[in-house]
C-alpha cells in the first residue's frame, strides 16, 4: 500500500470547519483513500472513503485532488467530540488496514 | 445493536506468563481481524480470519502468538511466555464479509495488556 503523510497535530475551534490534509504521492490507480478516527481509549472508527470523486456522508467530506496525490478530510462543524486521532489510509480493496501515526486533532471551545 | 466486544478490558500479567484475549464480533460478521497498538502509534495488523480459518497471519510477530476462531464467531488471541515488549492495546475488528468496497471494519474497544 502507498504511504501517507499527515501533520502530527492540529487545533480547531469548535463550530468551525476542520480541514485535515493527507499526502499520498505514490498512490496507484486502484488504491482507495480511507479515513478512520480514534477517540481516546476507543477503537478506530470508519469515517469515509473514496477513489477519485469527492465524497460526502453524514460525518465528513472527502476532497481528492485531480492527480490523486493528496486529499483533505473536512469536518464541517467541529465539536468537542471530534477530538481524536485521524488516520488517512490508502489501500487496494483488501482486508489490511495500514495505519500511520495519524493527525491528533484537538477541538477547542 | 451490539458492537464488537473484547474481554478483559485490562490485563496485567507477569513476564513469562500465558494470556488469552477474547473477541466477540458483531453477529453475522464472517471476517475478523486482530491488530496491536503500541503507545503513540497507529494499530498494526496481526491476523485475519474468514470464517473459522486464518486467511492471513503474516502480522503475528513470532510463534508465541496464536489466534483461533473455532466456530467462526468468537476469537481468542493467545500469547505464550509474555514479554514486556508485548505490552500494548490489542484491538479486534469485524466486517460483514471480507472487507471490500463499502464495507467498513468495526473495531472493539481493545484489551490493554501490561506485562510486568
Amino acid at each position: 500500500d502507498a504511504k501517507t503523510t499527515q501533520p502530527p497535530s492540529m487545533d480547531c475551534a469548535e463550530g468551525r470547519a476542520a480541514n485535515l490534509p493527507c499526502n499520498h504521492s505514490t498512490i496507484s490507480g486502484n488504491e482507495y483513500v480511507y479515513w478512520y478516527r480514534q477517540i481516546h481509549s476507543q477503537g478506530p472508527q470508519y469515517i469515509i472513503h473514496g477513489l477519485k470523486n469527492n465524497e460526502t456522508n453524514e460525518m465528513a467530506s472527502l476532497i481528492i485532488t485531480e492527480d490523486r496525490k493528496s486529499s483533505t478530510l473536512i469536518l464541517p462543524h467541529a465539536t468537542l467530540r471530534d477530538t481524536a486521532v485521524y488516520y488517512c489510509i490508502v489501500r487496494i480493496n483488501d482486508y489490511k488496514l495500514s495505519f500511520g501515526a495519524g493527525t491528533t486533532v484537538t477541538v477547542r471551545a | 445493536g451490539a458492537g464488537v466486544s473484547q474481554t478483559p478490558s485490562n490485563k496485567v500479567t507477569e513476564k513469562g506468563k500465558y494470556v488469552e484475549l477474547r473477541c466477540d464480533p458483531i453477529s453475522g460478521h464472517t471476517a475478523l481481524y486482530w491488530y496491536r497498538q503500541s503507545l503513540g502509534q497507529g494499530p498494526e495488523f496481526l491476523i485475519y480470519f474468514q470464517g473459522t480459518g486464518a486467511a492471513d497471519d503474516s502480522g503475528l510477530p513470532n510463534d508465541r502468538f496464536f489466534a483461533v476462531r473455532p466456530e467462526g464467531s468468537v476469537s481468542t488471541l493467545k500469547i505464550q511466555r509474555t514479554e514486556r515488549g508485548d505490552s500494548a492495546v490489542y484491538l479486534c475488528a469485524s466486517s460483514l464479509t471480507r472487507d471490500s468496497l463499502g464495507e467498513e471494519q468495526f473495531f472493539g474497544p481493545g484489551t490493554r495488556l501490561t506485562v510486568l
